[in-house]
């Protein structure tokens, strides 16, 4: 069965810090990784990943994936409070048209 | 800007009641699901959608049926609604590949 895991489930930083987000998979007929951030409402788009090794990068957010290792990681450096939100990491398979979801990891940053 | 728009942010019903979530798109996309978002489980996909007066089941369908008559809008219907159908409902679109998936706002449903 296709799964997603993502760790850890809640994490708690203060401003400043660098965070590392997890996510594993196991998936047949891989597509692409995407990740997600989700605050009070709808989850917005962050990155998507299809090739390992190549880095996307958006201001303190980056994020790299290893198709051999099946896992992708979302780094976030100098956190500040708006980057609070749940972080979610979705996998496609070319076998189906549909996202399998992780559970997400809720991040809260504090001053 | 584009938008996906969920027609209600918060509704309580009762047991037993017929409920509809509707959601609309204004990006001309083929693709629409409906997703419920529960603590500790993540998004789980209840039905999806390929184009108009199309639908496929996702992974938790049970209880649940969709409505798919016009492009831009995709209802989820709860036929008899359960408390454990207590949740967010989020609904997305996405036109061919799945970079990009875009989220209506969600609607938090309590069924009493």
């Amino acid at each position: 069965e296709d799964k997603v895991v993502q760790s850890p489930l809640s994490l708690v930083v203060h401003e400043g810090d660098t965070v590392t987000l997890n996510c594993s998979y196991e998936v047949t007929n891989f597509r692409s990784l995407l990740w997600y951030k989700q605050e009070k409402k709808a989850p917005t788009f962050l990155f998507m990943l299809t090739s390992s090794g190549i880095e996307k990068k958006s201001g303190r957010l980056s994020s790299i994936l290893d198709k051999k290792e099946l896992f992708s990681i979302l780094n976030i450096t100098a956190t500040q409070t708006g980057d609070s939100a749940v972080y979610l990491c979705a996998v496609d398979s070319i076998n189906t048209d549909k996202l399998i979801f992780g559970t997400g990891t809720r991040l809260q940053v504090f001053p | 800007d584009v938008k996906v728009t969920q027609s209600s942010r918060y509704l309580v019903k009762r047991t037993g009641e017929k409920v509809f979530l509707e959601c609309v798109q204004d990006m001309d996309h083929e693709n629409m699901f409906w997703y419920r978002q529960d603590p500790g489980l993540g998004l789980r996909l209840i039905y999806f959608s390929y184009d108009v007066k199309m639908k496929e089941k996702g992974d938790i369908p049970e209880g649940y049926s969709v409505s798919r008559e016009k492009k831009e809008r995709f209802s989820l219907i709860l036929e008899s609604a359960s408390t454990n159908q207590t949740s967010m409902y989020l609904c997305a679109s996405v036109q061919g590949a799945h970079y990009g998936y875009t989220f209506g706002s969600g609607t938090r449903l309590t069924v009493v």
